[in-house]
């Protein structure tokens, strides 16, 4: 069964350092989301993409975060630099129709 | 945009009760609600979902029921086994842009 694929699993970063996470989604679908999952909490959408296109990124805190999906199929998100409150599960998910969205198994940060 | 709220954030079942999940959305225009369940330190797995244009799903032991009017949506699970002890997420996505929004969580514990 396919599944959508992170890397890495865990990164510890020092504040102020440069991060970057990886998604590759499952083959074939259009939709991907970036969620931010802070212990304790549901995820929260950071970016959602519809093929190289950004469709809603409201929630990505622009002045340090960053994301792409040049090609449409696989993403990466960027944080730099990274602060303290910046440590968090990251989730990737995607959806073929936009509707059931399957998620990866994340990208767990520690902001030292 | 989309307000989702989940109660209750812990629930503890004896083995072979029932557990319910209520999750409330502010946005009428929201027109799926999917369920996820979430194991320690893994993704989070799509249990069960539902359209707006239904009213109940059922699926095993697993049943989901929406009120349009009221706004609210439940999960039931019945006959609760120990393997079900994990979070469990309600969402709702909004009809205009696709964006999905999560509920805090309930971390369901089942007692042997």
């Amino acid at each position: 069964e396919a599944e959508v694929a992170q890397s890495p699993r865990y990164k510890i970063t020092e504040k102020s350092q440069a991060v970057a996470f990886w998604c590759d989604p499952i083959s074939g679908h259009a939709t991907l989301y970036w969620y931010r999952q802070i212990l304790g909490q549901g995820p929260e959408l950071l970016v959602q993409f519809q093929d190289e296109s950004v469709v809603d990124d409201s929630q990505l805190p622009k002045d340090r975060f960053s994301a792409e999906r040049l090609k449409g199929v696989d993403s990466t998100l960027k944080i730099q630099p990274a602060e303290l409150g910046d440590s968090a599960m990251y989730l990737c998910a995607s959806s073929l129709d936009a509707v059931e969205q399957y998620f990866g198994p994340g990208t767990r940060l520690t902001v030292t | 945009g989309e307000n989702v709220e989940q109660h209750p954030s812990t629930l503890s079942v004896q083995e072979g009760d029932s557990a319910v999940i209520k999750c409330t959305y502010s946005d009428s225009a929201s027109n799926y609600f999917p369920w996820y369940k979430q194991e320690l330190g893994k993704r989070p797995q799509l249990i069960i979902d539902i359209r707006s244009n239904v009213g109940e799903k059922k699926d095993q032991r697993i049943a989901v029921t929406l009120n349009k009017t009221a706004k609210h949506f439940s999960l039931h699970i019945t006959e609760t086994q120990p393997e079900d002890s994990a979070v469990y997420f309600c969402a709702a996505r909004e009809n205009t842009g696709n964006q999905f929004y999560f509920g805090t969580g309930t971390s369901l514990t089942v007692i042997p």
